[in-house]
């Protein structure tokens, strides 16, 4: 089967840093996403990595660690806009087929 | 182009009942994905096209869901014999090809009642 382990719920408090943690144990690997979904709202694309390392775009940034199946989402400068769902998902194969994990929901604070 | 979208936005119907969604993706999208998603949870893969042709299906998937994409443009996602446990948001995404990001739509919200 497929897993993706991430924590249900983070809280920080504006203009801090916070990290996702995601862990996956699946059958295939083709790359690692991150997406935002705010309550009512659809995913949205955030981040894409295929290779081990560090990827930036903008306040967001995602790592990679295909050796310990381990990736995070690093978020900076947080604003009370980023209080959201935050899911990794594991694209499997060549199609795109996206495993999602259970989702963390951020709360950012005043 | 606005996007994918998605039709209708909220449904409720009986038990027992069918139901069709209509999913419009961005238009030189070939690939087109159907994931469920419950409150709480992430979604869950159930389908994807490439062009017309269906290449993959969930095990999720029962023999109540269909889905067609008959002219590799829009598709839809029936459900026969609705049971409670159907009661979902319906997502659909598309993409260009395998490799690139996959936009998704608002959702049809499913409750069965």
């Amino acid at each position: 089967g497929q897993s993706l382990e991430q924590p249900s719920e983070v809280t920080a408090v504006e203009g801090a840093i916070v990290q996702i943690n995601c862990t996956y144990q699946t059958s295939g690997f083709y790359g690692l996403s991150w997406y935002q979904q705010h309550d009512g709202g659809a995913p949205t694309f955030l981040s894409y990595n295929a290779l081990d390392g560090l990827e930036e775009t903008g306040r967001f940034s995602s790592f990679l660690s295909r050796s310990d199946s381990y990736g995070y989402l690093l978020l900076q400068e947080l604003q009370m806009k980023d209080s959201a769902s935050y899911f990794c998902a594991v694209c499997l194969n060549a199609g795109n087929m996206l495993t999602f994990g259970g989702g963390t929901r951020l709360m950012v604070k005043p | 182009d606005t996007g994918v979208s998605q039709d209708p936005r909220h449904k409720i119907t009986k038990r027992g009942q069918n139901v069709t969604f209509r999913c419009d993706p961005i238009s030189e999208h070939n690939r087109l994905y159907w994931y469920r998603q419950t409150l709480g949870q992430g979604p869950e893969f159930l389908t994807y096209f490439q062009n017309e042709a269906q290449l993959e299906k969930s095990r999720l998937l029962s023999d109540r869901f269909s889905a067609e994409r008959p002219k590799g443009s829009f598709s839809t996602l029936e459900i026969q014999r609705t049971e409670q446990g159907d009661s979902a948001m319906y997502l659909c995404a598309s993409s260009q090809d395998g490799y690139t990001e996959a936009f998704f739509g608002q959702g049809t919200r499913l409750t069965v009642v």
